[in-house]
């Protein structure tokens, strides 16, 4: 079956700019992830949405970044007046439940490379 | 709070040979899951292998095993019979039971398997 899709995988964009980054996760999954790659560092949680509702932002930098999920699948980051620091792989996890155990697998995605310039 | 330390920023391993990445962390917790995960350059995440803090047994999941020793708070990644596709950065992952869902991953661990 189809794994976790995420749309665009690179994004390039000047400073100051708006941009939206999109997580298709499995059909069926209802926990959905958002994780910030910084070169050369593991991924750094951002956000966490249990069906259409964010269970946890407490990862999310500023408020300039924030996600909805509206229908309880596909997913979207969006981040206002980007900045340098901002440029990541930000890679989206699906999983099948967020409140079974402590075992939970997480599928990732490939990741949307964004570059800030 | 949370926190998953590599040591090792970069190992070699010649083919067909063993090699261990290491991994400690720290938890106060007691009911935990540990994680390795494998990211080659292409840049998925692919899962390899799961402990609980619970689990008595050390987990296996073929070429895979994790060497967890608890009181250590490590959870070392064994790879047995190394193969050139094996060469790829290497993440170790804690995730607490209870409220806090998402995974928090350690700084990696480039393996490079040399022909």
């Amino acid at each position: 079956g189809a794994g976790v899709s995420q749309t665009p995988s690179n994004k390039v964009t000047e400073k100051g700019k708006y941009v939206e980054l999109r997580c298709d996760p499995i059909s069926g999954h209802t926990a959905l992830y958002w994780y910030r790659q910084s070169l050369g560092q593991g991924p750094e949680f951002l956000i966490y949405f249990q069906g259409t509702g964010a269970a946890d932002d407490s990862g999310l930098p500023n408020d300039r970044f924030f996600a909805v999920r509206p229908e309880g699948s596909v997913s979207t980051l969006k981040i206002q007046r980007t900045e340098r620091g901002d440029s990541a792989v930000y890679l989206c996890a699906s999983s099948p439940s967020g409140t079974s155990g402590i075992y939970n697998e997480q599928f990732f995605g490939p990741g949307t490379r964004l570059t800030v310039l | 709070a949370q926190k998953i330390t590599q040591t090792q920023p970069g190992m070699f391993v010649q083919e067909k040979e063993a090699v261990t990445l290491d991994c400690t962390y720290d938890t106060s917790d007691q009911s935990y899951g540990l994680f390795w995960y494998k990211q080659p350059s292409s840049g998925e995440m692919i899962f390899l292998i799961y402990q609980g803090s619970y689990d008595e047994q050390n987990a296996t999941e073929g070429r895979y095993s994790l060497n967890f020793q608890k009181a250590r708070k490590s959870a070392n990644l064994v790879i047995s019979a190394s193969q050139l596709g094996d060469s790829a950065m290497y993440f170790c992952a804690m995730r607490q039971y209870g409220s806090a869902r998402q995974l928090t991953f350690g700084s990696g661990t480039q393996l490079t398997v040399l022909p």
